[in-house]
């Protein structure tokens, strides 16, 4: 399996809903990460993990609260989001966390916030 | 701040042609270097990747490392209209734990 799969593919929520957006991967990666794109421009970075312990987090605001509960299962639970939370949001995985290792990108999960 | 930098096109060119997309980066001890091929409203995929001063060929694909100058470079020979997308480059700092995304380039390849 050489592919990293996200659900779900779209996702419609208020701002007072609270939801899930899963990743998971069984390449035997043991780095993960958490992406937000908007329109035209370049992939963000939210979070990384590293052999599962949180490694960075961008100051990303609270209401997304990434989980990473085993090495091939990467969360991030969304609450309270506002519409400019609107994105794609994009999970990717690597073999570790160094300088030569190249990272494999999910498909993405598209975020409405109403 | 550990910037990359693209020219954001969009950058036209006509089928069979080589397309040229480069990148400049401003961290001297940047190790690797990572070409990724994102098209609309899809995730990126990763073309190329380099990590040593030269050119690396794959395909139709051509990656060029001046790490003396900080940048670096795709080539697309013989462009196909199946090539049109926007082109992110991808930088790996000395300290190896996260990518740093240049703006990317928009090609477009005329049939």
């Amino acid at each position: 399996d050489t592919e990293v799969t996200q659900t779900p593919k779209h996702l419609v929520m208020g701002m007072t809903n609270k939801k899930s957006l899963k990743c998971e991967q069984h390449m035997g990666h043991r780095a993960m990460y958490w992406y937000k794109q908007k329109a035209k421009k370049p992939p963000e970075l939210m979070f990384v993990y590293s052999y599962e312990k949180l490694s960075i987090n961008e100051s990303v605001p609270s209401r997304f609260s990434p989980e990473c509960p085993n090495s091939s299962l990467l969360n991030l639970h969304l609450h309270a989001l506002q519409p400019e939370d609107s994105a794609l949001y994009l999970c990717a995985s690597s073999q570790v966390p160094t300088v030569d290792n190249e990272q494999f990108f999910g498909p993405g999960t598209r975020l409405t916030v109403l | 701040q550990k910037e990359v930098e693209q020219n954001s096109g969009p950058l036209s060119v006509p089928e069979g042609a080589i397309a040229s997309l480069n990148c400049t980066y401003s961290d001297r001890g940047s190790q690797s270097f990572f070409w990724y091929r994102q098209y609309s409203g899809k995730s990126p995929e990763l073309i190329m990747f380099i990590y040593s001063n030269g050119d690396k060929e794959d395909g139709r694909f051509t990656a060029q490392l001046n790490k003396a100058s900080q940048y670096v470079s795709l080539l697309i020979r013989d462009s196909q209209p199946s090539d049109s997308a926007t082109y992110l480059c991808a930088v790996i700092p000395n300290t190896g734990n996260q990518f740093y995304f240049g703006t990317g380039t928009s090609l477009t390849v005329i049939p």
